[in-house]
């Protein structure tokens, strides 16, 4: 079955330390994206991509980075510079964006802990 | 730049309606609503275009107001598994798609 693949389902990290989250997809689809879901805030956007070798920042991006070099992965490195690291992440991805009806595919999260 | 939900929270008891408001200030291209349960990923619902339409999902509508840049989710007849948080998402000719704080709706038995 086609889907998202999120690893690690949980993760734990010291305060200071670089740590890469992974995302992987078999859709096909064209557009990826990274989401940070706190406690009452909702989905805060992180980067988003469209196409490969190409990404955007979205509303929070400071102390992340990315990477699109292949369709299929959109990994996403939270840095030492993020002040606050600790949250569930989700990544998406859907076909076609650029029509403006393409539903987003979630994939299961992955819980970061930094201590 | 979030686009505004409301109610917070409801709590319904099973069999009642319940609507959820989704405003932006800024022109959209559509509207996306999702349902997430706790701990798991949201699960997409319905896409809203432009132009006022409506669309629904087994007991589960919603509309578009283009002009006042809003949506609304009508929930028919609540059933337990209604229970979650709706979120909706709105998208502007960035394409990029941008979430509200979501709505959390409790059904009572």
């Amino acid at each position: 079955d086609g889907g998202i693949t999120q690893s690690p389902k949980y993760l734990f990290r010291k305060e200071g330390q670089n740590v890469t989250l992974s995302c992987e997809q078999n859709l096909n689809h064209d557009a990826m994206y990274w989401y940070r879901q706190d406690p009452g805030q909702g989905l805060r956007l992180i980067y988003y991509s469209q196409i490969v070798n190409d990404f955007q920042k979205g509303d929070i991006a400071e102390g992340y980075s990315v990477s699109r070099e292949k369709k299929e992965s959109f990994p996403l490195t939270v840095t030492s510079a993020q002040k606050n690291p600790t949250a569930f992440y989700l990544c998406a991805s859907s076909t076609r964006q650029s029509e403006h009806n393409s539903p987003l595919h979630f994939g299961n999260g992955t819980r970061l802990t930094v201590t | 730049q979030q686009p505004v939900q409301s109610p917070q929270a409801v709590i319904l008891r099973e069999g009642e309606d319940a609507v959820i408001n989704c405003s932006s200030s800024k022109a959209l291209y559509s509207v996306h609503w999702y349902r997430q349960k706790h701990g798991e990923a949201p699960v997409f619902l319905m896409i809203l275009l432009k132009g006022g339409e409506q669309k629904g999902h087994e007991k589960i509508s919603a509309s578009f107001n283009e002009k006042k840049q809003q949506s609304s989710l009508y929930l028919t007849a609540s059933q337990l598994s209604y229970s979650g948080t709706y979120f909706c998402g709105t998208e502007r000719r960035d394409d990029k798609i941008i979430f509200g704080k979501g709505t959390r709706l409790h059904i009572l038995p």
